[in-house]
């Protein structure tokens, strides 16, 4: 079965660090484009970083950039987020998705929960 | 960043009505466009690709259209399952994609 399963949210003060991971099976992670895209409570899709299927391209939101370190083991088909100084605002559902052609994000994680709280 | 804008924000329907929705964006995307489905607790779903293209495994009821700055998905005959909240995505520039803000498909 084709899967993507997140882990690593939970709760963090402001001002703090967190490492999502996204586990990918099912399919030859190596080969496809990686993304993380959040959803704020009650909130839309927000896109927040891409990866490229050897890594060595990358690219992050502007509300992000500086702060959020994306990441990829091919040898561990896994990806990752690393998330420092964290925010209020960053408080989310975080999702894992892959890139197909014209950039549509075909296979989706069931998301993991990040909260920004003292 | 491209601008992606979702009308209307909202939408009551029936079961077998025909229903459309608009995604707009600031600038030229050619067929740089996405469609999503999503339910409540749930993922997004794709949709559509390419701005017409419909995902495998996804019912014949969905369909879309449109180029350069303005689209349109539509649903023939909705069904129960169809009451979700649809999202157009540009995926025209790679190193900052942009969603729409969400349209909301209620049952009337």
């Amino acid at each position: 079965e084709v899967q993507l399963v997140e882990s690593g949210g939970g709760l963090v003060q402001p001002g703090g660090s967190l490492r999502l991971s996204c586990a990918a099976s099912g399919f030859t992670f190596s080969g496809y484009e990686m993304n993380w895209v959040r959803q704020a409570p009650g909130k839309g899709l927000e896109w927040v970083s891409y990866i490229s299927s050897g890594g060595s391209t990358i690219y992050y939101a502007d509300s992000v950039k500086g702060r959020f370190t994306i990441s990829r083991d091919n040898a561990k088909n896994s990806l990752y987020l690393q998330m420092n100084s964290l925010r209020a605002e960053d408080t989310a559902v975080y999702y894992c998705a892959s890139r197909v052609g014209w950039g549509a994000f075909d296979i989706w994680g069931q998301g993991t929960m990040v909260t920004v709280s003292s | 960043d491209i601008q992606m804008t979702q009308s209307p924000s909202s939408l009551s329907a029936s079961v077998g009505d025909r229903v459309t929705i608009t995604c707009r964006a600031s600038q030229s995307i050619s067929s740089y466009l996405n469609w999503y489905q999503q339910k409540p607790g749930k993922a997004p779903k794709l949709l559509i690709y390419a701005a017409s293209s419909l995902q495998s495994g996804v019912p014949s009821r969905f369909s879309g259209s449109g180029s350069g700055t303005d689209f349109t998905l539509t649903i023939s005959s909705l069904q129960p399952e169809d009451f979700a909240t649809y999202y157009c995505q540009q995926s025209y520039s790679t190193l900052s994609i942009t969603f729409g803000q969400g349209t909301r498909l209620e049952i009337k």
